[in-house]
């Protein structure tokens, strides 16, 4: 069974560009979720898609956006890139519901590094 | 709100010693309590996690965690140390559609685990 597959795995933006990233999760399972992770921020939360509606979304701005098509494969994209936005961006998938009540495991890729010169 | 705390942001232990890597958490419903490792350019993969099943969870390459819900700590434990388990280590915790969190972990800020020969 394929797990969480992401790419590009490695890309360099000029400030003021913007990216899409491509994150296919683990068949059958219906939820994405997006992180960034820093040097200085660790790891943070971006946002959450199931069944292509977004249900969670952390704390970052309006520059940040994602989505989820029927077959669950989501993208995130990043405008008017900014220095800061050099990170690790990871994306992760469980088969959905609640993770609690499921026990269902929540897998990660191996991430999109971006920089940004 | 949920919140986790890694103690150490480096530990630095002998092959063959004890690795213990300590995580408290900080939640006001139940946690789902997971911990991950990083190795160098690669995603997060899951050691083990803690659904409310068994307070004392086993994971992979011999290292397991105890749930302590008194001191609201989920301490990562692995009785020998060997070279292969240099890493970042990740604790992380969610609670679940309950507390509208859904799928989205929080994390700490991770602990570098260095081994000396």
């Amino acid at each position: 069974k394929a797990g969480v597959t992401q790419t590009p795995r490695y890309l360099i933006k000029t400030r003021g560009q913007q990216v899409t990233l491509s994150c296919s999760p683990i068949s059958g399972h219906r939820s994405v979720s997006w992180y960034q992770q820093t040097p200085g921020q660790g790891l943070q939360f971006l946002f959450e898609y199931f069944s292509e509606t977004q249900r969670n979304k952390g704390n970052f701005p309006g520059r940040f956006s994602g989505r989820q098509f029927s077959n669950s494969r989501s993208e995130m994209n990043v405008s008017t890139l900014e220095l800061g936005d050099s990170a690790l961006y990871l994306c992760a998938s469980y088969p959905g519901g609640d993770p609690v009540l499921s026990g269902n495991t929540i897998y990660f890729g191996e991430g999109s590094w971006l920089t940004v010169v | 709100a949920q919140s986790v705390t890694q103690l150490g942001s480096h530990v630095s232990v002998s092959e063959g010693a004890l690795v213990l890597l300590r995580c408290n958490y900080s939640s006001s419903v139940p946690p789902y309590l997971f911990w991950y490792v990083q190795y160098p350019n690669q995603g997060l993969q899951l050691l083990l996690k803690y659904t409310s099943a068994a307070t004392l969870v086993k994971g992979i390459n011999g290292f397991e965690a105890e749930f302590k819900k008194s001191e609201t700590s989920f301490h990562l434990t692995k009785p020998s140390a060997h070279m292969s388990d240099a890493a970042e280590y990740f604790c992380a915790v969610t609670s679940g559609v309950g507390s509208g969190n859904t799928g989205k972990l929080i994390f700490g800020q991770g602990t570098t685990l260095q081994v000396k020969p």
